[in-house]
């Protein structure tokens, strides 16, 4: 059950767009569309932002997106905002009937 | 309002056990798998176990299976973590996490607070 590869950081200035990658095998995020993204502010519990690959839960911003191409996700926050700074993490189902995480990528906004 | 609390938490030698519970409410506990996640001090996120609505499926992370044990009590809207043989990496907040699906395969959409665990001699 290795952890799912994610960039460490990103930054991205008020307005632009910033996409975060979840780089997996195909045991995993290639071989389902069982993928999901979390937002975790410092000392808070992480909020799903996405799941099923693409799938926005109510109340989550359309500014928020998510695709998937071969064994890599993808997160994209467009408009980006002050308040989108927080560390996002992905997760995938595996064929282990598992879940494993990214390892988490700090979102600055400059 | 949608709640889980955890509850449990709290310092422990190596070696030896802790039952973590997290009580639901506002919601309809009896429907939805669901699953640990804990993180470390200053770490990411890792997922521990999960259970389905029925208790029919149960899986377990490598790194506690064998030592751990998930368990649910829908009449209570109760879930359970029996800790045993912890380890000093055992120590993390452990958070009590509600499943979008019936089965362990949703998205994580509700989030206790968390208990926190540590593991220290």
């Amino acid at each position: 059950q290795s952890a799912l590869t994610q960039p460490a950081s990103v930054s991205g200035s008020p307005g632009q767009s910033i996409t975060i990658s979840c780089t997996g095998t195909s045991s995993d995020v290639g071989g389902y569309n069982y993928v999901s993204w979390y937002q975790q502010y410092p000392g808070k519990a992480p909020k799903l932002m996405i799941s099923d690959v693409n799938k926005r839960p109510s109340g989550v911003s359309n500014r928020f997106s998510g695709s998937k191409s071969g064994n890599a996700a993808s997160l994209t926050i467009s408009g980006l905002q002050a308040e989108d700074e927080a560390v996002y993490y992905c997760s995938s189902f595996t064929s282990s009937s598992t879940w494993v995480f990214g390892g988490g990528t700090k979102l600055t906004v400059l | 309002e949608l709640q889980l609390v955890e509850s449990g938490g709290g310092l422990v030698q190596p070696d030896r056990s802790l039952r973590l519970s997290c009580a639901a409410s506002g919601l309809s506990f009896e429907y939805y798998a669901m699953h640990w996640v804990r993180q470390a001090p200053g770490k990411g996120l890792e997922w521990v176990s999960g259970i389905s609505w029925n208790s029919g499926s149960i899986v377990y992370a490598d790194s506690v299976k064998g030592r751990f044990t998930i368990s649910r009590d829908n009449a209570k809207n109760s879930l359970y973590l029996q800790m045993n043989s912890l380890r000093p990496e055992d120590m993390a907040l452990y958070y009590c996490i509600k499943d979008s699906t019936a089965m362990v395969t949703g998205g994580f959409d509700i989030w206790g607070q968390g208990t926190m665990v540590t593991v220290s001699s």
